[in-house]
């Protein structure tokens, strides 16, 4: 399968900015996704940007693309406890029917 | 998640022991398929379906069967269950939406094989 890539752990205060980035390896990928998964839980779809697009801004959440050097962000401004969970980003390619996933990033808000 | 209905929520299988978890979704969307979730690893594809009628293999279909009868339905059978098998199951359904092409997932299954 691709390779989907985001470091494990991130730990933030409560009104700091985090950011989580993701690094793909399939350049036909077509949307990129970030998906949140509190415990216990199933997966959330946050916000997910095409490819030939750069940024794209949804309220708290930010999204960078660097289509040259294939890295994805997420930057949740004003981070809450609420915020605490894991992300996942994903890639799909062309064909839409499959969904690639990173092992997901465990964001840790501090009060 | 907005459409996507999974059951049961919880499941302890006897190794041998055979199941089928079942996915719903009322988004009229083309494309289904079954994950499965192990720590550490995110997640992986089990099988997929690009319409009724149509199924194809993921990364890790070995010990699971699926079939798509209706657009809507899109079952996930365990022929004969396994310890390895014990994992967390999430259906998903996609296509076209508002903005973009869209995939929402199920609640999750959560399975122990003893």
């Amino acid at each position: 399968g691709e390779d989907v890539e985001q470091s494990l752990f991130l730990s933030v205060r409560e009104g700091d900015s985090s950011v989580i980035n993701c690094t793909y390896t399939d350049s036909s990928s077509t949307y990129l996704y970030w998906y949140k998964q509190e415990p216990g839980a199933g997966l959330q779809l946050l916000t997910y940007i095409f490819s030939n697009m750069d940024m794209k801004q949804d309220q708290r959440l930010t999204v960078l693309l660097n289509k040259k050097d294939k890295h994805l962000s997420l930057r949740i401004a004003d981070t809450q406890t609420g915020d605490s969970a894991i992300y996942f980003c994903a890639e799909s390619l062309y064909n839409f029917n499959k969904f690639y996933f990173g092992s997901g990033t465990k964001l840790n808000v501090k009060p | 998640n907005a459409g996507v209905t999974q059951t049961p929520k919880f499941q302890v299988l006897k190794t041998g022991q055979s199941m089928t978890l079942q996915c719903a979704q009322d988004m009229n969307h083309e494309y289904m398929s079954w994950y499965r979730q192990d720590p550490g690893m995110g997640l992986r594809l089990i099988h997929y379906s690009v319409g009724a009628g149509i199924t194809d293999q993921g990364e890790v279909p070995n010990g699971y069967n699926v079939s798509r009868s209706t657009t809507e339905d899109f079952p996930l059978r365990l022929l004969s269950a396994a310890p390895s098998q014990t994992s967390v199951y999430f259906c998903a359904s996609s296509g076209r939406g508002t903005g973009g092409f869209e995939a929402f997932f199920g609640q999750g299954t959560r399975l122990t094989v003893v």
